[in-house]
């Protein structure tokens, strides 16, 4: 089976403060991709990044950055200072083998206050 | 480059009417996605077309819900008749997939449904 789990739903920080949002996922592909993405409150889904199974190298882009651990299905998202403009939903999702539809996880809400 | 555009955006309709829903995914992507986001469900996928075939509609909630791609740049989503359970917001998505790829999947706005 496949699936995304994202065990915070919500999450609230004072503005500079780092956050981790965390995912844990599962299956059974050798080959898979995962992804973060981000629905700030007008609605939209904004791709952050898309990580392949065979790459377990850490990414860092500005005040983000993601660690992946196949060791523990683990895809955690870290958000350096936060800051307002940060606030969102934050979607951990799933390509399970090469050309199939994302598997999202629920979802965690942050909420960076001033 | 343009992104997914949807139309429309927003949408208020009366129960038992017809709803429409149009998407024009990214140029020269092959894949073609729609999801609903619901709070009780959240993200679910509906369908998903390949090369403007559908793939997979296990997800259509049931025989009201039904999708077209009649060509590579242009997708619809219908809802006949609607209830106010279909209120939600519907995402359209596409990709540039083959089967080894795993792509990146862009969203469109989104369709915010309210069904009265």
């Amino acid at each position: 089976a496949q699936k995304v789990t994202q065990a915070q739903t919500e999450i609230s920080v004072v503005e500079k403060e780092d956050v981790t949002l965390d995912c844990v996922y599962e299956t059974r592909d050798t080959t898979y991709y995962l992804f973060w993405y981000k629905q700030p409150p007008s609605g939209e889904l904004v791709f952050l990044i898309r990580r392949n199974s065979f790459d377990e190298q850490n990414e860092i882009s500005g005040r983000y950055s993601w660690n992946f651990q196949k060791s523990t299905s683990s895809f955690n998202f870290t958000i350096t200072a936060s800051q307002v403009v940060d606030s969102a939903v934050y979607f951990c999702a799933l390509i399970p083998s090469g050309n199939t539809p994302l598997v999202f996880g629920k979802g965690t809400r942050l909420s960076v206050i001033a | 480059d343009a992104g997914v555009i949807q139309s429309p955006r927003h949408e208020v309709t009366e129960m038992g009417q017809e709803v429409t829903l149009r998407c024009k995914p990214i140029s020269g992507h092959n894949s073609l996605f729609w999801y609903r986001q619901t709070m009780m469900r959240g993200l679910e996928l509906l369908i998903y077309f390949n090369n403007n075939v559908p793939i997979d509609d296990s997800g259509m909630p049931e025989d009201r819900f039904s999708a077209k791609m009649p060509n590579a740049s242009f997708s619809t989503l219908k809802i006949q008749p609607s209830e106010p359970r279909d209120s939600a917001v519907y995402f359209c998505a596409s990709s540039l997939a083959d089967r080894y790829s795993g792509n990146t999947i862009y969203f469109g706005e989104g369709s915010w449904l309210t069904v009265v």
